[in-house]
């Protein structure tokens, strides 16, 4: 598509719930990234994806968070059981891959766990 | 760890000036640098990107310089306007990531 598209764009739970929170990158973009922006807070990264291999899970902060990518396109995050702190905003970023290339983002989900 | 740091964090200027937001990281090998815009509840407009081999890179009314050696890249906003108004996060990678700034929050007054 013209730009990396993010669905839902705003996701409302109870706590102990399962979410997924999905990322359609730019065509042709191989590299997939998620990261995490709590209120007044920075980015944080979770997961980066190389076609459908994450060799970067090094920030995804519990073992309750999980994400894949198919095809080498689209991507799901799934947060299980989850809890007030997961609350954010979930942004999705795609780019060409290698260290030429910048980031294009997704406008994000806002998950609040009630 | 790469650190980034941006300063001010909140800035107001009069419609027409010119500002500088500074950005420092502490680890200088890294790939790249983009500055990107965040306006409230939307995602992140990239509006530079430049590579560690280059020094500078214009967009219009921005400008954005790099000193790798000393771990420093200002964004120049010329002749500001009410609709620049934003976040503005610079970003570097050193590999599989970026590591973002905490932002500067730029407000325009008419």
């Amino acid at each position: 598509g013209a730009g990396v598209s993010q669905s839902p764009s705003n996701k409302v739970t109870e706590k102990g719930k399962d979410v997924e929170l999905r990322c359609d990158p730019i065509s042709g973009h191989t590299a997939l990234y998620w990261y995490r922006q709590s209120l007044g807070q920075g980015l944080e990264f979770l997961i980066y994806f190389q076609g459908n291999s994450a060799p970067d899970k090094s920030g995804l902060p519990s073992d309750r968070f999980s994400a894949e990518r198919t095809g080498g396109s689209v991507s799901t995050l799934t947060i299980q059981r989850t809890q007030q702190e997961d609350s954010a905003v979930y942004l999705c970023a795609s780019s060409f891959g290698g260290t030429s290339y910048g980031y294009t983002f997704g406008s994000g989900t806002r998950l609040t766990v009630v | 760890k790469q650190e980034v740091t941006q300063i001010p964090a909140a800035l107001s200027v009069p419609e027409g000036e010119n500002l500088v937001l500074n950005c420092s990281f502490t680890d200088s090998a890294i790939y790249n640098l983009q500055w990107f815009r965040q306006d409230p509840g939307k995602g992140l407009t990239s509006l530079l990107l430049i590579q560690s081999s280059q020094r500078e890179q214009t967009s219009g009314r921005l400008n954005a310089s790099l000193d790798k050696s000393s771990g420093r890249s200002t964004l120049y906003i010329a002749a500001s306007q009410p609709g620049d108004s934003a976040t503005y996060l610079c970003a570097v990678t050193t590999g599989n990531q970026f590591y973002f700034g905490t932002g500067t929050s730029l407000t325009v007054i008419p």
